[in-house]
């Protein structure tokens, strides 16, 4: 996964819990992403961070936080998991103009 | 209209065969294009870079066409190990905007 990684791979959550999921690249590159991917959805933006230190909202942010740690790590965190948020997630360390794109393996998570 | 409009498919051909793909896009300050492919329950993976002057890599070419503001992918040959989803996917700024994919299943 040409140095993108992500924990855990799976998750079951219940309904109301926390939990975060862990991304970190040995790139180099400043910009991070989180996607979510459902069936006939495509993938959707939650959160993206440019550079180190700023995060922005995606196209579905709501029941999501993220914190760019340093510039290795991007976080993203289910304050309180809700069954709308079961999906597969992505995190993704892409420079956008240019040809270093590279998807971590994913996190599929399942909220009974 | 979506900001990346693709077909979904599927689109079954067999060994040998060219297909094609088109992909139109709605914004036109979009920067720069990219088609992606995905296999089943696996991550998406860059295939490659999309310009106005055309790309080839391979049995792959890829095309833009800003005035009409779409994208194209064409196939050659195609192989079983083609057999995947291809997305599309615009950018502005940071952002990635991805289309939903178009599945393809190359037959014996």
């Amino acid at each position: 996964n040409a140095g993108v990684t992500q924990t855990p791979k799976f998750q079951v959550l219940k309904t109301g819990q926390s939990m975060t999921l862990q991304c970190a690249q040995d790139m180099n590159h400043n910009s991070m992403y989180w996607y979510r991917q459902d069936p006939g959805m495509g993938l959707r933006l939650i959160y993206y961070s440019a550079s180190e230190g700023t995060t922005d909202k995606g196209e579905v942010p709501n029941g999501y936080n993220v914190s760019r740690l340093n510039k290795r790590e991007f976080s993203l965190r289910l304050e309180s998991a809700a069954p709308s948020q079961t999906s597969v997630y992505f995190c993704a360390n892409i420079e956008p103009q240019g040809y270093e794109q590279y998807f971590g393996p994913g996190t599929r998570l399942t909220v009974t | 209209r979506k900001e990346v409009e693709q077909d979904p498919g599927p689109f079954n051909v067999p060994e040998g065969a060219t297909v094609a793909f088109n992909c139109t896009y709605s914004n036109s300050a979009s920067q720069s294009f990219f088609w992606y492919r995905q296999d089943c329950r696996k991550e998406p993976k860059l295939l490659m870079s999309v310009y106005s002057s055309g790309n080839e890599d391979g049995r792959f070419t890829a095309q833009l066409n800003r005035a009409s503001q779409y994208i194209s992918l064409l196939i050659r040959d195609s192989k079983l190990s083609d057999s995947a989803t291809y997305l599309c996917v615009v950018t502005r700024y940071s952002t990635l905007t991805f289309g939903k994919g178009t599945m393809l299943l190359v037959s014996p």
